[in-house]
């Protein structure tokens, strides 16, 4: 069965610099989360998209962006970059009115 | 705010015994979703169970079971017959029936002894 799709697996950027993390959900699903898991640290919800609209926002930084296409693949843009960004982010989908999320392998940020 | 509390950072269990991992949670809602991930060192998060509030019956998933007590708003997993293979972090977590914030739990790493 298909996964929750999330590119790259790796990425190293520097200080001040940008990266855009790409999210690919489950097909059929609707929903898209975002979520940061710092070293040792239990995941931290950043925002939502529902049918191409943000519907909930946690502890996202200012200097972070997010969106959801039309074909559903969300995009999660840093800019600004902090060595306290380095973390593995996580993508989420759910089906439509589904409660459960499955998660995506994430994407490893380091921030030298 | 809903608040998610494992208070236990690490435990083991020896291969074939049963271990139960211990998660409370504070919410002021009605409906609302509980779920236990895991997270082995590859770092993918599995969902290993759930559990819809408005059920009484506990879930269970072949060897994961819970034990939900919702009055005392404790939600427990336990493991039976532990695997080697269920090694790894354990993650509570509270999803709220209106909206769509996870609040999950510090983790508790599991060993299992051969």
């Amino acid at each position: 069965a298909a996964g929750v799709i999330q590119s790259p697996r790796h990425l190293i950027k520097e200080k001040r610099e940008t990266a855009t993390l790409k999210c690919y959900p489950i097909p059929r699903h609707d929903t898209v989360y975002w979520y940061q898991q710092g070293p040792g640290q239990d995941p931290q919800f950043l925002i939502s998209f529902y049918e191409k609209m943000q519907s909930d926002k946690g502890s996202i930084p200012d200097r972070f962006s997010a969106q959801q296409f039309s074909d559903y693949h969300s995009e999660l843009n840093m800019s600004s970059l902090e060595l306290g960004d380095s973390a593995l982010y996580f993508c989420a989908s759910s089906s439509p009115r589904g409660e459960k999320l499955f998660f995506g392998s994430g994407t490893q940020l380091s921030v030298l | 705010a809903q608040t998610v509390t494992q208070s236990q950072p690490e435990m083991s269990v020896q291969e074939a015994e049963t271990v139960t991992l211990s998660c409370t949670y504070d919410t002021s809602e009605s409906d609302y979703y509980l779920f236990w991930y895991k997270q082995p060192p590859s770092r993918q998060m599995i969902l290993v169970i759930r559990q819809e509030a408005y059920k009484q019956q506990n879930a269970t998933e072949n060897r994961f079971s819970v034990n939900f007590q919702k009055a005392a708003k404790s939600f427990s997993l336990k493991i039976s017959d532990s695997q080697l293979g269920d090694a790894a972090m354990y993650f509570c977590a509270y999803r709220s029936a209106y909206n769509n914030d996870m609040r999950f739990g510090a983790g508790t790493r599991l060993t299992v002894k051969p």
